[in-house]
């Protein structure tokens, strides 16, 4: 697609539940980046993915969070029994590589998921 | 631990004025550097970008200039618009090819009066 793409929009849990968050990132991208922002703050660097695999999963703030990306395309986040200081906006963002020249390893987002926790 | 920081958190400006915001670094291996403008409700976008073997770039209204001596970054809007009322974000790269993190600051609200 023209740019990365997230769903849902907006998502309303209440305590307890699991979510899934979702990220199309831009087409031929193989970088997938996620990120969280709270009201009012800069961003969160949670996970990355390169092709299909995650090497670097210490961004992630507990073992309720995970991430998983299927055909180096489509990247879900799952946050398990969510608790209220989970409400955020979370985003996702895509290069076209994950290293080397620098303008490749720009990163463009998406509009984001507002996780709203009850 | 290495971080990027901003000095105004907040800048309001004339319509028809120019805009600085400005950003310091700390690492001095970073290599590059984003700024991203941030509307209210959607995701940050991509506005330009500086490498650190140079100290100067222009886009379309915006110039980007970077001084590697004090490891500071600042970003100009010319000829500020009521539609650049946005937070500001700088990012940097830690430096090596293989360094895939940007570390963000912050933010700075711009607001434009008209």
């Amino acid at each position: 697609g023209a740019g990365v793409s997230q769903s849902p929009s907006n998502k309303v849990t209440e305590k307890g539940k699991d979510v899934e968050l979702r990220c199309d990132p831009i087409s031929g991208h193989t970088a997938l980046y996620w990120y969280r922002q709270s009201l009012g703050q800069g961003l969160e660097f949670l996970i990355y993915f390169q092709g299909n695999s995650a090497p670097d999963k210490s961004g992630l703030p507990s073992d309720r969070f995970s991430a998983e990306r299927t055909g180096g395309s489509v990247s879900t986040l799952t946050i398990q029994r969510t608790q209220q200081e989970d409400s955020a906006v979370y985003l996702c963002a895509s290069s076209l590589v994950l290293s080397g020249q620098a303008g490749g390893k720009t990163q463009y987002f998406g509009p984001g998921t507002r996780l709203l926790v009850l | 631990g290495e971080s990027v920081g901003l000095h105004l958190p907040t800048l309001s400006v004339q319509e028809g004025d120019n805009s600085i915001i400005n950003c310091a670094y700390s690492n001095s291996a970073s290599d590059y550097f984003i700024w991203y403008k941030q509307e209210s409700g959607k995701g940050p976008q991509f506005i330009i970008d500086i490498r650190s073997n140079m100290d100067k770039r222009q886009g379309q209204r915006v110039t980007v200039l970077l001084n590697k001596t004090v490891k500071h970054l600042s970003l100009q809007i010319a000829a500020t618009q009521p539609g650049d009322s946005a937070v500001y974000f700088c990012a940097e790269n830690g430096g090596g090819g293989s360094n895939y993190k940007l570390t963000f600051g912050k933010g700075t609200l711009l607001t434009v009066n008209p």
